[in-house]
């Protein structure tokens, strides 16, 4: 079974730049996670799809960050215009259903450092 | 606001000795509980879980985690350390929709 694939595996942009990065979760997962983990913390939730629908963008800093998941199966986040801030490792996890209690299968991140 | 705490950011063993990582957490609903590690150069991934029944759960490579409802703590625990878990160890609870993730725990072993 394939695992959640990411791309690019690294990124270096300017400041005031803007990046997307794309996920394709494991076949058949209904829920989609975005995380941003930030050099020395946890991973912090950006978004959670549920199909093309979302569940959670409570932590999402809208005003420079979107994301999609336009037929329910992959999945794109952009960031218009980076800050310095940014510089984070961005996860991509899937699971088979939404609920706290799923096991959620992970990427291999994203290296984003803006300069 | 819902936080997870993990006590050590790191943790260097020598191999076969006994390992315990702490992991607090502030929630006082009913919450389910899981282990993620990082090994060098992999993806972050399942260790165990805990949702309900026995406290004492099992996961993989030999390590386990004790739920203390009373405490509010998941720690996990292996015996006997081999230089290959050397890894980072996240500790991430989960209520309603959300999972929330400690800081980490990165661990080495030296051989």
């Amino acid at each position: 079974e394939a695992g959640v694939a990411q791309s690019p595996r690294y990124k270096i942009i300017e400041k005031r730049q803007s990046v997307a990065f794309w996920c394709n979760p494991i076949s058949g997962h209904a829920t989609l996670y975005w995380y941003q983990q930030i050099l020395g913390q946890g991973p912090k939730l950006l978004i959670q799809f549920q199909n093309n629908g979302v569940v959670d963008d409570s932590q999402l800093p809208k005003d420079r960050f979107s994301a999609e998941r336009l037929k329910g199966v992959d999945s794109t986040l952009k960031i218009q215009p980076a800050k310095l801030e940014d510089s984070a490792v961005y996860l991509c996890a899937s699971s088979s259903d939404q609920g706290a209690g799923q096991t959620q299968y992970f990427g291999p991140g994203t290296r984003l450092l803006v300069l | 606001a819902q936080s997870v705490s993990q006590h050590n950011h790191h943790v260097i063993l020598s191999e076969a000795a006994s390992l315990e990582l702490g992991c607090n957490y502030s929630y006082g609903g009913t919450v389910n509980l899981f282990w993620y590690v990082q090994y060098p150069g992999q993806h972050l991934q399942l260790l165990l879980k805990y949702f309900s029944g026995d406290p004492l759960v099992k996961g993989i490579k030999g390590f386990e985690a004790e739920f203390i409802k009373s405490k509010f703590s998941f720690n996990l625990r292996k015996p006997s350390v081999q230089w290959s878990d050397t890894a980072e160890y996240f500790c991430a609870v989960g209520s309603n929709y959300q999972l929330i993730w400690g800081a980490g725990t990165k661990l080495i072993i030296k051989p």
